[in-house]
Formats: structure tokens, C-alpha cells, sequence
């Protein structure tokens, strides 16, 4: 079956500018969770989605948001971005939010200039 | 709130040999999960192993067990018998139960680059 699909692979975007992020899980799963990795800071947790809702978010500004759709298939936006948002964005999908193993996609590196 | 240090950043081994890669971890939770991770190259992040805080018994799939030790607080992932497609990043993970019946986002390690010499 295919795997999580993250698109794009790759984006380039100015300072100040929006950026949505599209990710759509694995048939069945209906949770979604996304990842920031950067060199300095490492993989942080941004939020997590579970039936169209926010169940989980991490430490990160209002800039960040997410929503999930009836299909869960999901987006993350980056408003006003800033040079330090550079960074390989992963999402994960589970079948629920409980201990179910994530299955991680090849992420999207977003770079800011 | 809960941390997870790897204190190797990069191990190297020789193909066929054994590599122990170690992890710790901090919390006041007592259910949880750990995760070892593997990130090749192509950037996805691959599941190798998981282990339940509240079974005794150390996870092991195929060439790769951990030796979990509650009490210190440490999660060791051992590489038997390595081989070239080893090669990657390895990633720590913690996660932990929440009171909504659910479970909390992955806390991460720094990670660990391993090296395989042919």
C-alpha cells in the first residue's frame, strides 16, 4: 500500500511570505502529526490531528498551524516566515493516537531566503 | 519536561561487528514508549525497534535488540552483524501517555550518525 505522501519535496519561499504544506497519510490512518527538523534544534513536535481535530501541539508560535480533513489528509501552514523556519518539515501518520507505530514520509525541506 | 540525550554523535563500525548505541532519558511519567529510529539518507524516518516501559522484557526485531534499564532511565539500541545498509542517523524517541487516553508527540534525541567501514 503507499506509504505517507509529502508534497512538495522541496520549496523555496521569501521572508514574510505563507507557505501551506500538504500531507496525506496512509489509507486508514486517521492521525497526523508534523515534525520540524533543523540542525540546531533537532526533530520537534508541532501538532498532532486525530478526526479533524488538534489533539496535541508543541512548543511552537501561532505562526504554525495545521488542519485535517474528512479524507485526513492533512496541511500545515507557516505564516510571515522567517529565516530560521528552514527546515525539513515530516509528517507522520498512525491509525490512532495512542501507541500506534508512526509511519513517517520523506518530509519537505522548506528553505526561507 | 521529558529530554532525551544520545551522547555519541557519530559511532563507526567494521561490516559484521556488533555497535551498541546509547540513549537516556528523563521523566516523572511512568508509562511510556521508546523508539529507536533510523534516518538514511532519502530523509524518511524508518521504525527499527519499540519498547513498552511496562514489559520487563527488551524488544528485539531480527539484528536489533535494546537493553532497557527502567530504573536508570536508559534505552540502548545493539546492532548485530552489520551491514552496509545500516548506515544512517539513529534517532531516540520517547513518548509518553497523556491524560486524554492518548499519547504525546515524540520527544527526540540529538542523534547518532553511524558509520559502517566495509
Amino acid at each position: 500500500k503507499a506509504g505517507v505522501t509529502q508534497t512538495p519535496r522541496y520549496l523555496i519561499k521569501t521572508r514574510g511570505q505563507q507557505v501551506t504544506l500538504s500531507c496525506s497519510p496512509i489509507s486508514g490512518h486517521r492521525s497526523v502529526s508534523w515534525y520540524q527538523q533543523t540542525p540546531g534544534q533537532g526533530l520537534q513536535f508541532l501538532f498532532e490531528y486525530f478526526s479533524e481535530t488538534q489533539r496535541n501541539k508543541g512548543n511552537f508560535p501561532g505562526r504554525f498551524s495545521g488542519r485535517q480533513f474528512s479524507n485526513s489528509r492533512s496541511e500545515m501552514n507557516v505564516s510571515t516566515l522567517e529565516l530560521g523556519d528552514s527546515a525539513l518539515y515530516l509528517c507522520a501518520s498512525s491509525l490512532g493516537t495512542g501507541d500506534y507505530g508512526y509511519t513517517f514520509g520523506s518530509g519537505t525541506r522548506l528553505t526561507v531566503v | 519536561a521529558q529530554t532525551v540525550t544520545q551522547s555519541q554523535p557519530e559511532m563507526s563500525v567494521q561490516e559484521a561487528e556488533t555497535v551498541t548505541l546509547s540513549c537516556t532519558y528523563d521523566t516523572s511519567e511512568s508509562d511510556y514508549y521508546l523508539f529507536w529510529y533510523k534516518q538514511p539518507p532519502s530523509r524518511q524516518m524508518i521504525l527499527v525497534i519499540r519498547q513498552e516501559a511496562y514489559k520487563q522484557q527488551n524488544a528485539t526485531e531480527n539484528r536489533f535488540s535494546v537493553n532497557f534499564q527502567k530504573a536508570a532511565k536508559s534505552f540502548s539500541l545493539k546492532i548485530s552483524d552489520s551491514q552496509l545498509g545500516d548506515a544512517a542517523m539513529y534517532f531516540c524517541a520517547y513518548r509518553a501517555f497523556n491524560s486524554g487516553g492518548g499519547a504525546d508527540g515524540l520527544t527526540f534525541g540529538k542523534g547518532t550518525h553511524l558509520i559502517i567501514q566495509p
